[in-house]
């Protein structure tokens, strides 16, 4: 089973600020295969990024995936006060098929 | 617009059964294969199983293999999870999501979970 360990567990930023969130892959998975997604409280999630770095429709541009092999990063440019939420890392490969990360919520400082 | 609307939740005693079901609108349903995914009280999102538009592959997280069914109605655009043998640490929110990926010669790319339901609860509780 592939494990997607994500960091910081919370993070703390302040609007207009830059956040990097990571994933970290028990083994290596293929870009192709690496999504992020967004859920606020009381929310469905929402996809966000997939194939490590094509943004889902509607995301805006202050949304960028990138990385490789075991390492990937969710990065926000600049924080709006919507961004602020739980986000997952998805793996599809293997068994289980897909796996999730345990989430990092964004919070407000 | 694609629409995915969960029903069939409740509470349920441990070792009891719940049928939920997942009613698709917006799309052609039987062209996509279809997920459950759960999300347990203040926890993270963990995925349940798997079926192809045609029902001809179907997959299962190991948790809940031999105890949940996933199937589906493609003249009723809605998909099911028979769920038997309820354990307290099935307590959760349960969402259907649509599988896309890309695919080209026999191999499917970028795969993601493009729309999901609001989720319908499931408490297993006596």
């Amino acid at each position: 089973e592939i494990v997607l360990t994500q960091s910081p567990g919370t993070l703390s930023l302040s609007p207009g600020e830059r956040a990097t969130l990571s994933c970290r892959a028990s083994q290596s998975v293929s870009s192709s295969y690496l999504v992020w997604y967004q859920q606020k409280p009381g929310q469905t999630p929402r996809l966000l990024i997939y194939g490590a770095s094509s943004r889902a429709t509607g995301i805006p541009d202050r949304f960028s995936g990138s990385g490789s092999g075991t390492d990937f990063t969710l990065t926000i440019s600049r924080l709006e006060p919507e961004d602020f939420a739980v986000y997952y890392c998805q793996q599809y490969g293997g068994s289980p098929r897909y796996t999730f990360g345990q989430g990092t919520k964004l919070e407000i400082k | 617009e694609v629409q995915l609307v969960e029903s069939g939740g409740g509470l349920v005693q441990p070792g009891g059964s719940l049928r939920l079901s997942c009613a698709a609108s917006g799309f052609t349903f039987s062209s996509y294969s279809m997920n459950w995914v759960r999300q347990a009280p203040g926890k993270g999102l963990e995925w349940v199983s798997y079926i192809t538009g045609s029902s001809d592959a179907i997959y299962y997280a190991d948790s809940v293999k031999g105890r949940f069914t996933i199937s589906r109605d493609n003249a009723r655009n809605s998909l099911y999870l028979q769920m038997n043998s309820l354990r307290d640490e099935d307590t959760a929110v349960y969402y259907c999501a649509r599988d896309v990926a890309d695919c080209s010669g026999g191999t499917c790319y970028e795969i993601r979970f493009d729309y999901w339901g609001q989720g319908t609860l499931v408490t297993v509780s006596s």
